[in-house]
């Protein structure tokens, strides 16, 4: 089975709103998180990352939360745009490897 | 500044045609990576090459080959093309610095075979 997981295939909320998207990681070893963004018809696009030395970061609206105690990686987005519609994938990258592994995926749906 | 550039977009075949995927980055990384992404699913990688001249199988390797010709181009070769490759075929590349290393992508090559 896969390593990276999301426990919610699609999210739907209203722009304005704060969406928050979740992913489960298996692998102990995992120690680099990224998050990507990929709008219809074209590559994923870098967001955040964030390394097992921490617990959280923060960029422009998002927000990148890790809890090894249990697997778990979120991704917060403040303010959710309509522009914001897309698919995010977290991706786990295992002991200084720079190939990561990829989950399913989270459809965001924004409605204006 | 074109980053990852694939050709062609789209392409067509037929069962048991061959067919090259060409990708080129021009931002001076060691690695490329082959993925493929089929529906409601995540990207899986097909073949990477951590630097020149070398090349390793990823997770699908099964049906492609590759040629890391130089350092900006790696391309993925399909022998005899089966409908089970009908697939958004990506090509990336890491900016690797320190510990850190973010992946740049292609715009994607979108492939059915028919």
């Amino acid at each position: 089975g896969e390593s990276v997981g999301l426990h919610l295939p699609t999210l739907s909320v209203q722009e304005g709103d704060n969406s928050i998207i979740n992913c489960a990681y298996s692998n102990s070893a995992s120690d680099y998180f990224i998050w990507y963004k990929q709008e219809s018809g074209k590559g994923p696009q870098f967001i955040i990352d964030i390394r097992s030395n921490m617990d959280k970061r923060q960029g422009q609206r998002v927000t990148v939360l890790l809890n090894k105690t249990v697997k778990h990686l979120s991704l917060q987005i403040a303010a959710t745009q309509p522009g914001d519609s897309a698919v995010y994938f977290c991706a786990e990258n295992i002991g200084g490897s720079y190939i990561p592994t990829f989950g399913r995926g989270t459809s965001l749906i924004v409605h204006p | 500044n074109a980053g990852v550039t694939q050709t062609p977009k789209f392409q067509v075949l037929k069962t048991g045609q061959s067919m090259t995927l060409q990708c080129a980055q021009d931002m001076n990384h060691n690695s490329m990576y082959w993925y493929r992404q089929d529906p409601g699913m995540g990207l899986r990688l097909i073949y990477y090459s951590a630097s020149e001249g070398t090349t390793d199988k990823g997770e699908v390797p099964n049906g492609y080959n590759v040629s890391r010709l130089n350092k900006r181009e790696f391309s993925l070769r399909l022998e005899s093309a089966a409908p089970s490759q009908t697939s958004v075929y990506f090509c990336a590349s890491p900016k690797v610095s320190g510990k850190t290393g973010e992946l740049f992508f292609g715009e994607g090559s979108r492939l059915t075979v028919l």
